[in-house]
């Protein structure tokens, strides 16, 4: 079935520092893939998405290319700041008979510090 | 109001306890979903509806009935929960189910079941 994999967490980084989250994903057809955010005590929230293959996402500093190649949709940010801190969850979206359904990943807890 | 409200958003009951989440969207879409986040594991979508319908059901147990009277509001009734339930329940909207439709999500229900 499908599938999201997210490198394991918590990663700690100083203000400025370079942000890397793997995400790499397995699926059948041409998903459509997000990065969603999580603040303490709040729902999730989208960050960006990509709908196919070499489109790159982008807001507010991150960023993610849809790799087929590689099944991957590693988020970046140059330099992080302390308000980044949350918790962030990659997914796939496919079509099934269904209609269509959200795939996550486990999240990556993201601490930044002064 | 805007986006998406969940009501309550902390909710504690005993095992014979009936109860009832609720879910409003004021964005004028027509699908909405039930996740399950529980500490540890990947979301779980419980639960969509498109049009008042509902379209899938992840095989949940049937002590979660959920309702969707408009495609405004949806409801997640408990009743004879477990200690196991226990997690935070995010409910969810979009325009429609299409596999690049973004879902945006409330702040979710903390529940605890003793």
């Amino acid at each position: 079935g499908n599938s999201v994999t997210q490198m394991e967490g918590p990663v700690t980084l100083s203000e400025e520092a370079f942000l890397t989250i793997n995400c790499t994903y397995t699926a059948t057809g041409y998903p459509s893939l997000f990065w969603y955010v999580q603040y303490p005590g709040e729902g999730l929230q989208l960050l960006l998405k990509a709908t196919k293959a070499d489109d790159k996402g982008s807001n507010k500093g991150f960023e993610a290319t849809y790799r087929k190649e590689t099944t991957s949709f590693h988020l970046e940010k140059g330099s992080v700041q302390v308000s980044d801190s949350a918790v962030y969850f990659c997914a796939l979206s496919e079509a099934n008979q269904a209609g269509t359904a959200l795939i996550f990943g486990k999240g990556t807890t993201l601490s930044v510090s002064s | 109001e805007t986006g998406v409200t969940q009501t309550p958003r902390h909710l504690v009951m005993g095992m014979t306890n009936k109860k009832s989440l609720k879910c409003e969207q004021h964005l004028g879409h027509n699908a909405m979903y039930w996740y399950k986040q529980s500490a540890k594991k990947p979301l779980e979508l419980m639960f969509v509806y498109s049009l008042e319908e509902r379209v899938e059901n992840n095989s949940v147990p049937s002590r979660f009935s959920p309702e969707c009277p408009n495609s405004s509001h949806l409801f997640l009734h408990l009743h004879t929960l477990q200690p196991e339930d226990s997690a935070l329940y995010l409910c969810a909207s979009s325009q429609d189910i299409g596999p690049t439709d973004t879902q945006y999500f409330g702040p979710g229900t903390r529940l605890t079941v003793l």
